[in-house]
């Protein structure tokens, strides 16, 4: 996936441990966006940010914190990381909210707490 | 009720068929609406974009919204192993918070030779 890249790709932790997935762009977008994936629900909006340490709460936010100390970089934390936040993490950017424009997604964090 | 609507499928069909893919939706606000294709163990990428009500076509791709049905489909003709993938619609409205998409969870598609 040209220009965002998530990392790590693959992380298993346990429970109580906080944990932070990295989202980093090169396509210098405003907008940046965490989604879960998990069966049965499709993808959920966490956080969004729409500049530099300007965020704000998705649908599903509850445990979750961002940061965006950079336009390239939005950071994600699972403050306590629960068994209910196993689930695929996408990063998404976007270089405009005109939705002809599409967002571009990573490639993706499957997260297991255990 | 979920805001969007989506069979999951799995959904299995030879080479060459034509497709039927297809959401429903509640907010009759939304008027942005669109297709991202997502192939195992990697993101979404936006297929197609539709404004309000019509069709549009690209290439063997064809999407259809009816608003007063609250409706969306997607068409894929002379489908091709290479079409397998999840479908996602996703969708919007003018007042939605910064480009905010609602997703449906997704049908699940495989096309064998």
């Amino acid at each position: 996936d040209a220009g965002i890249t998530q990392s790590p790709r693959h992380k298993v932790t346990e429970t109580g441990t906080p944990v932070t997935l990295r989202c980093h762009q090169t396509e210098n977008h405003r907008y940046m966006y965490w989604y879960r994936q998990d069966p049965g629900h499709g993808l959920r909006l966490i956080h969004y940010s729409y500049g530099v340490k300007d965020t704000d709460k998705g649908e599903v936010s509850d445990g979750y914190s961002v940061s965006r100390s950079k336009t390239e970089d939005f950071l994600l934390t699972l403050e306590s990381a629960t068994s209910s936040q196993t689930s695929v993490y996408f990063c998404a950017i976007s270089e405009s909210t005109a939705f002809n424009y599409g967002y571009t997604f990573g490639s993706g964090t499957r997260l297991t707490v255990v | 009720q979920k805001e969007v609507e989506q069979d999951p499928g799995p959904l299995s069909v030879p080479e060459g068929a034509i497709v039927s893919l297809n959401c429903t939706y509640s907010n009759s606000a939304f008027q942005y609406f669109m297709w991202y294709r997502q192939y195992s163990r990697k993101g979404p990428e936006l297929l197609m974009y539709t404004y309000s009500s019509g069709n549009k076509e690209d290439g063997r791709f064809t999407a259809q919204v009816d608003k007063s049905s609250k409706y969306i489909s997607l068409f894929i003709r002379d489908s091709q192993p290479s079409d397998s993938a999840t479908y996602l619609c996703a969708m919007s409205s003018r007042g939605s918070t910064l480009g905010r998409l609602y997703f449906g969870r997704g049908t699940q598609l495989t096309v064998w030779p």
